[in-house]
């Protein structure tokens, strides 16, 4: 169990459009969402924490209104990319904890990022 | 502010090894250390999670052990086979937040 799933997996676009990545718990309730980045060669970088039916936490130096997170409900949310430009290429992954997981977090399998 | 540092940064070896590798953290109020494995392209895999109080966990040819007093953490690797080629990570859940090492990459080669 404790599977996280994300679509899209690739995802290519102009620059100054938009995009929405979506991640699932497909067989168990997330009390908390995460979504990190990662460069290439580097390590991931928490951007914000959501929990279901509130606001994200954002970390440091993310723009809110820039990477826009929905957290509708138990088992999805949403990490929208707004007028994107090819510095925002990255990959983006996500993870969740569940009820009386010990804050164990199961990560998704992540979203590549192009922006042309 | 937490750091999380990873030695070696990349490794490569013969097939059949024994490895370890190494975690270090800067503050030790943790409360638990998860280790993970990273293949090109792809998300992260658990590999074992380590919860404050414990010392250690095994799975399979995987050991990890906990030393929250030093801030240090390894992963031992038993036999070490070409599938194992992959970044490993270490994690630290600090105030529900976890801080990721800047990973180890290893090869192993047949």
């Amino acid at each position: 169990g404790a599977v996280v799933s994300q679509h899209p997996s690739r995802v290519i676009c102009k620059s100054g459009t938009s995009v929405k990545i979506e991640c699932r718990s497909l067989d168990f309730q997330a009390t908390t969402m995460f979504w990190y980045r990662q460069f290439p060669k580097k390590s991931l970088m928490l951007m914000a924490t959501s929990n279901e039916g509130s606001k994200a936490t954002y970390e440091q130096g993310v723009e809110k209104d820039k990477f826009l997170i929905n957290h509708a409900s138990l088992t999805l949310s949403t990490l929208t990319v707004t007028s994107a430009h090819p510095e925002d290429s990255s990959f983006y992954i996500c993870s969740a904890t569940r009820l009386g997981g010990y804050n164990e977090q199961f990560f998704g399998p992540g979203t590549r990022l192009t922006v042309l | 502010k937490q750091e999380v540092t990873q030695i070696p940064a990349a490794l490569s070896v013969p097939e059949g090894e024994n490895l370890v590798l190494n975690c270090s953290f800067t503050d030790s109020a943790i409360y638990n250390l998860q280790w993970f494995r990273q293949d090109p392209g792809k998300g992260l895999t658990s590999l074992l999670l380590i919860q404050s109080s414990q010392r250690e966990q095994t799975s399979g040819r995987l050991n990890a052990s906990l030393d929250k007093s030093s801030g240090r953490s390894t992963l031992y690797i038993a036999a070490s086979q070409p599938g194992d080629s992959a970044t490993y990570l270490c994690a630290v859940d600090n105030t529900d937040k976890l801080i990721f090492g800047t990973g180890t990459r290893l090869q192993v080669f047949p």
